[in-house]
């Protein structure tokens, strides 16, 4: 058990549809990343937030949007999903702004999401 | 630019010995991490290298040269359970932003 938790486990929902992800990071970590896997492939990722702020940007659509908490959970919003979006959506966290040897990232279980 | 190469997959026989490997061309290198992958489940951390040289964690190590920018990861007395895909990350920058690889999938067979 890697301490980060997503919910929900699994989502199905309908094209144009919006969606909340969840996560709570491990812990004592200050950082969350968002990452989107699609079958087969690797991790594209999305946004990073570290103690409340947004510190990094990846490929994250303008449709998505993300915020972390002063609790330090983070949400990550899908909106007018299309049939791409059907992926597993996984959190990360870690303890520091960046990974390092003593605090690397730790993965949730992820969300699937399948947009039908 | 910021590039990763690893093989797309590998096959391997069970008791025997893998290495996967993983080239990268990054500016401002920082560190290389290596995470297992299982199929549907989250990625979870092997090892890190932050020097050139060899660590070693029990039947795996992993091996880095910043001036080649390379590294392997050695898996040892290969187990059925060791099929899973292969993740090499980079971290790169002052912000320490990680770039990942796109994984070597690992088959073990009898």
């Amino acid at each position: 058990d890697s301490g980060v938790t997503q919910t929900p486990k699994h989502l199905i929902t309908a094209t144009g549809q919006r969606v909340t992800l969840r996560c709570s990071p491990r812990s004592g970590d200050l950082s969350v990343y968002w990452y989107q896997q699609s079958l087969d492939q690797g991790l594209q990722f999305l946004i990073q937030y570290y103690n409340g702020e947004e510190r990094a940007k990846g490929n994250i659509l303008e449709r998505f949007s993300a915020q972390q908490f002063p609790d330090l959970h983070s949400e990550l919003n899908l909106s007018s999903l299309e049939l791409g979006d059907s992926a597993l959506y996984f959190c990360a966290s870690s303890a520091e702004q960046g990974p390092f040897s003593d605090s690397p990232l730790h993965f949730g279980n992820g969300t699937r999401l399948t947009v039908t | 630019g910021q590039n990763i190469d690893q093989p797309t997959e590998m096959t391997a026989t069970e008791g025997a010995i893998v290495q996967i490997n993983c080239t990268y061309q990054t500016s401002g290198f920082n560190g290389l991490f290596w995470y297992q992958q299982h199929a549907g489940e989250a990625p979870t951390f092997l090892s890190y290298n932050v020097l050139d040289g060899l660590e070693e964690k029990g039947r795996f190590s992993s091996f880095l040269s910043r001036s080649k920018g390379y590294s392997y990861l050695l898996l040892k007395e290969l187990q059925m359970k060791d099929s899973a895909s292969y993740l090499c990350a980079v971290t790169e920058g002052s912000n320490y932003q990680l770039i990942w690889g796109a994984g070597t999938k690992l088959i073990i067979k009898p």
